[in-house]
């Protein structure tokens, strides 16, 4: 399985934006790169998924390079809602598989 | 609220006993997905049931089962228990639409075994 390689950890101050990398080096084709992201004492929830193109939708942009080997979730203006593990996944068949994400924490 | 649902949140039992964990996903999605989530492996797929049917493996035990009914919810069943069973169950249902699957998940049910 294509693998995500994400920092463990960053820090945002609120409403400033934040940019949470992952790098995907042998993606396949056919993977779609989802982002999930798991409040504290909650189950993951669902962010934003994309196969070539930019997306964006009201929780946050999903911007993909060009050779879809990293993308980037960004979110506009963070508050103290979004201090969350964020998971970036490869996924084209019926698993998938998390990694260990990035933990935000987000500063008053 | 994602709209899936699992009974129970929380469950405390001994080691060597069985404990079935339930699930019901959205309402008109067919596949439902389990996982566990410890401390140190985190979440971890475990198995797939699509319309009654199982559709793709993960890392489950063999003391570990599930099956999807008729009406589309979902048990999984533990059994044996060992300490290292402790850990929250996430189950979760999905939607396909033109551009991929999305997976909802549940709130969890917090099994902590003594």
């Amino acid at each position: 399985d294509a693998k995500t390689t994400q920092p463990n950890s960053m820090e945002s101050n609120e409403e400033e934006p934040v940019h949470l990398p992952c790098n995907h080096s042998t993606i396949s084709g056919t993977d779609y790169i989802h982002w999930y992201r798991q409040l504290p004492s909650q189950g993951p929830e669902y962010v934003i998924h994309g196969l070539t193109s930019n997306v964006n939708n009201r929780m946050a942009s999903l911007a993909i390079a060009e050779d879809r080997k990293s993308s980037t979730l960004i979110l506009h203006r963070a508050t103290l809602r979004d201090a969350a593990v964020y998971y970036c996944i490869l996924r084209n068949n019926n698993d998938m598989r998390f990694g260990a994400g990035t933990r935000l924490t987000v500063k008053p | 609220d994602s709209g899936v649902t699992q009974t129970p949140k929380h469950l405390i039992t001994a080691t060597g006993q069985r404990v079935t964990l339930r699930c019901s996903p959205r309402s008109g999605d067919l596949s439902v997905y389990w996982y566990q989530q410890s401390l140190d492996q985190g979440l971890q797929f475990l198995i797939q049931y699509y319309n009654g049917e199982e559709r793709a493996k993960g890392n489950i035990l063999e003391r570990f089962s599930a099956q999807q009914f008729p009406d589309l919810h979902s048990e999984l069943n533990l059994s044996s228990l060992e300490l290292g069973d402790s850990a929250l169950y996430f189950c979760a249902s999905s939607v396909v639409s033109t551009i991929g699957e999305t997976q909802y998940f549940g709130p969890g049910t917090r099994l902590l075994v003594l």
